[in-house]
């Protein structure tokens, strides 16, 4: 199965734009992208997610690479409410066989 | 919004006992899950179902059950609660159907003593 690769913590200040980087470098043709985050003592929540064309949506952006090896989640303007660990996974669609694959996550920190 | 209801938030079971963890979800999803979280382990599948009465192992089955007797209603059966199984438990559905993002519940912290 192919794995991610997100660093363990980043920091943000609030109102700043937030790039949360994401390796995938084993991706299949058919893996979706996706991006999930958990708040604290809830479970986690879909923000986003894409195959080859970046994304957009009411919460962030989605950037994927051409070769589709990394992606990158974009906050244009964090705030304190987006502290949350960032689940960067894979989508695996074979059959029946719908399942994410999840890796850590980031657990991203936002400074007042 | 869709909702997914974990019958419990807490609970504390003891050795041996059969513990039924039960998921609701109110849209009509095809696709149901059942995850167990542990710390530096992250979230591990251990059943899915994608239709009523259907269901497939994920990576981690052992040890559990499910049932799926209703399209709303996803339940996971330890059968023999070990101290092994303490954890965080959190039930998802997708709507299938080209659809893909997946809906949580609030999950159920499951000590087994």
């Amino acid at each position: 199965d192919a794995k991610t690769t997100q660093p363990n913590s980043m920091e943000s200040n609030e109102e700043e734009p937030v790039h949360l980087p994401c390796n995938h470098s084993t991706i299949s043709g058919t893996d979706y992208i996706h991006w999930y985050r958990q708040l604290p003592s809830q479970g986690p929540e879909y923000v986003i997610h894409g195959l080859t064309s970046n994304v957009n949506n009411r919460m962030a952006s989605l950037a994927i690479a051409e070769d589709r090896k990394s992606s990158t989640l974009i906050l244009h303007r964090a705030t304190l409410r987006d502290a949350a660990v960032y689940y960067c996974i894979l989508r695996r669609n074979a059959g029946n066989n719908r399942k994410l694959i999840w890796g850590l996550g980031t657990s991203l920190a936002v400074n007042p | 919004d869709v909702k997914v209801t974990q019958s419990s938030r807490y609970l504390v079971k003891r050795t041996g006992e059969k513990v039924f963890l039960e998921c609701v979800q109110d849209m009509d999803h095809e696709n149901m899950f059942w995850y167990r979280q542990d710390p530096g382990l992250g979230l591990r599948l251990i059943y899915f179902s994608y239709d009523v009465k259907m269901k497939e192992k994920g990576d981690i089955p052992e040890g559990y059950s499910v049932s799926r007797e209703k399209k709303e209603r996803f339940s996971l059966i330890l059968e023999s609660a070990s101290t092994n199984q303490t954890s965080m438990y959190l039930c998802a559905s997708s709507p299938g159907g080209g659809r893909t993002e997946a809906f949580f519940g609030q999950g159920t912290r499951l000590t087994v003593v």
